[in-house]
């Protein structure tokens, strides 16, 4: 089945700087990405998806990139603000379960 | 259009009990899925239904059940409750046939 393997667990940055989150994934057929954002005492928020036939999407100061070949995919923020502050997931969806498997996290401080 | 809704958003248990937790998705949605969220295990996916039929299940005990009705608001029930069982339960829904899956604010679950 699908595995997706998140990195950083944890990551600093001052505000103003861009802060950039990388995932992997196993199941070459895996077509969809959502990102998720979690702040405290909430649900997860979906902040931006991509399709397997795109290889870059922006959102404002948010972008996702996916390259299909090496299995990556990551999340770009830039000029970061102290409510970017929060847990960031990333996830693949599984065609065949109706599921959505998630990175472990990274866990997003934006200093003020 | 509002989001999607669980009830009760806390609870606190004892060994042994057994509860019912309760998810409305959004309208127009008729895809329900379940997920525990820990911190040492992340976001599990617990099951799925759609149309009032179970798609898919995680890898959970049978304690763990679910149910939905034809309104698509569906219910998770855990019997015999553990100290492990105390997580975030999560609900998410989407429309048919739509991955992008649409997170409620959990019900925490505290085991004593």
């Amino acid at each position: 089945g699908e595995n997706v393997e998140q990195h950083p667990s944890t990551l600093s940055v001052q505000e103003g700087d861009s802060a950039v989150i990388k995932c992997t994934y196993s199941d070459s057929a895996s077509n969809y990405f959502p990102w998720y954002k979690q702040e405290l005492g909430k649900g997860p928020q979906l902040i931006i998806d991509i399709r397997s036939n795109v290889g870059e999407k922006k959102d404002q100061r948010i972008a996702v990139t996916l390259n299909k070949t090496a299995k990556h995919f990551s999340l770009h923020i830039t000029e970061t603000q102290p409510e970017d502050s929060a847990v960031y997931f990333c996830a693949a969806w599984d065609t065949g379960g109706f599921k959505t498997i998630f990175g472990a996290g990274t866990r997003l401080f934006v200093k003020a | 259009k509002a989001g999607v809704t669980q009830t009760p958003r806390y609870l606190i248990k004892t060994r042994g009990q057994q509860v019912t937790l309760s998810c409305s998705p959004i309208s127009g949605h008729r895809s329900v899925s379940w997920y525990q969220q820990t911190p040492g295990q992340g976001l599990q996916f617990l099951f799925e239904y759609f149309s009032e039929t179970q798609r898919n299940k995680g890898n959970f005990p049978g304690r763990f059940s679910g149910r939905q009705f034809s309104n698509s608001r569906s219910e998770m029930n855990v019997s015999t409750l553990e100290l492990g069982d105390s997580a975030l339960y999560l609900c998410a829904s989407s429309l048919p046939d739509e991955e992008t899956q649409y997170f409620g604010p959990g019900t925490r679950l505290l085991v004593l």
